[in-house]
């Protein structure tokens, strides 16, 4: 059981938006710790998608966009292609120790 | 650019000790913290414990009693020892870099590495 609540799944149509919810507490994103999303394609390695709650390294696509708000945080994907889908992963902190969300694998329809 | 390797033996038996060694290559192993990371097959993300390149290290408290996380600053590469390993240790271990605060995100990762736990 995570201490760090996503949706199992999510899914969408090419060209369209979806979004992740990444749900915490008061010990963890409520306690002002950052949020951090990875992207992770079948077989391969996480890759940093946001870090800092809302901030893209270079080479990320525009397209995504993470927020944070309270206890819980978001990842936004709008213009939805194939290639996106993968497993999505919410990470923060809690009593400064690291602690990952469940994940949530996108499904592109 | 910065690339990590993990390796180390992929097959164990119940009650072995894993001990995996990720390579830092391209880049300095200073300033940095290094963390190790697993995924049970079809599973999530487990942090597994961090360490600092000067020796301070942070653990998963559901591991910690298990596990030892070290730096060689002079090979450029950082150790992973868990002890009395069960099937359930059975994952991809993965390697990664945080930036200079220890609230950085992971921004590299080796490929990772397969580790069995059978008997």
């Amino acid at each position: 059981q995570s201490v760090l609540t996503q949706p199992p799944s999510v899914s969408g149509a090419p060209g369209q938006r979806v979004t992740i919810s990444c749900t915490g507490s008061s010990s963890n994103i409520g306690a002002g710790y950052d949020v951090h999303w990875y992207q992770q394609l079948p077989g391969t390695a996480p890759k940093v998608l946001i870090h800092g709650n809302s901030n893209r390294p270079s080479g990320v696509p525009d397209r995504f966009s993470g927020s944070k708000s309270g206890t819980s945080a978001s990842l936004a994907i709008t213009g939805l292609q194939a290639e996106d889908e993968a497993d999505y992963y919410c990470q923060s902190y809690d009593s400064s120790h690291v602690v990952f969300g469940g994940g949530t694998k996108l499904t592109v329809l | 650019q910065v690339q990590l390797q993990e390796s180390g033996p992929g097959l164990l038996k119940p009650s072995e000790t894993l001990s995996l060694t990720c390579t830092v290559s391209g880049g300095s192993i200073s300033r940095y913290y290094w963390s190790w990371i697993r995924q049970p097959p079809g599973k999530r993300l487990e942090w597994i414990g961090s360490i600092y390149y000067i020796g301070s290290t942070n653990y998963n408290p559901s591991l910690k009693s298990r596990v030892t996380i070290s730096v060689d600053t002079s090979k450029n590469q950082f150790s992973l020892k868990l002890i009395s390993v069960t099937a359930a240790d059975t994952a991809v271990y993965y390697c990664a870099r945080s930036g200079l605060n220890a609230f950085d995100a992971f921004d590299i990762w080796g490929q990772g590495t397969m580790v069995t736990v059978s008997s």
